[in-house]
């Protein structure tokens, strides 16, 4: 089946260390991007990809990274610098003519 | 700079009554509206999208919605809500695609 695929849907972190969420189309889409969600507050970008070996910072890049080696891939870092990592995590993606975004079923990450 | 409000946090309807979902915009240009549904710790489903053309929308699951550029609007209708429409709804706008900005949500809840 084609999809977005983010994997783990549940992540536990201590805090001080990294983790890497992981985000996989099969949809040939040339775009991809981070979302954080935090209730009441509704999808914040955190970095988009319009290209391989290409991405620029969302909205909320603060404490992220991101590394868009393969088209296929677009895996996001939750670095230790990250002041409030707790959340929703979705991944997107968006076609050739890049007007319509379509979600992955979202990872949630926990810091304890 | 693109910003999109949704004024009603929260909508309680009762099952078989009309629905209605407010969305206001701020854009610069001709913008590309969408309306998203959310079911709870998923991923977001494109409901409708509006590029140009005929003002009123038809979308999946029996929903509509206008765009009314005097009024900044893209509200989001259903004629007959069904016990399954209880879900988060967000309203989008953006441009070619490659980065949207999304409303906080409306929570609905529907009664039996």
């Amino acid at each position: 089946d084609g999809g977005i695929t983010q994997s783990p849907k549940y992540l536990f972190r201590k805090e001080g260390q990294n983790v890497t969420l992981s985000c996989e189309q099969n949809l040939n889409h040339d775009a991809m991007y981070w979302y954080r969600q935090d209730p009441g507050q509704g999808l914040r970008l955190i970095y988009y990809s319009q290209i391989v070996n290409d991405f620029q910072k969302g909205d909320i890049a603060e404490g992220y990274s991101v590394s868009r080696e393969k088209k296929e891939s677009f895996p996001l870092t939750v670095t230790s610098a990250q002041k409030n990592p707790t959340a929703f995590y979705l991944c997107a993606s968006a076609g050739s003519s890049g007007n319509t975004i379509y979600f992955g079923e979202g990872s949630w990450l926990t810091v304890v | 700079a693109q910003s999109v409000t949704q004024p009603d946090i929260h909508i309680t309807v009762s099952e078989g009554a009309s629905l209605e979902l407010r969305c206001n915009y701020s854009y610069g240009a001709t913008p590309y509206l969408f309306w998203y549904v959310q079911s709870p710790g998923q991923g977001l489903q494109l409901l409708l999208k509006y590029f140009s053309g005929d003002t009123l929308v038809q979308g999946i699951k029996g929903f509509e919605a206008e765009f009314k550029r005097s009024q900044s609007s893209f509200n989001l209708r259903k004629p007959s809500v069904h016990w399954s429409d209880a879900a988060e709804y967000f309203c989008a706008v953006g441009n070619l695609g490659y980065k949207l900005s999304f409303g906080a949500g409306t929570t609905v809840t529907v009664r039996a």
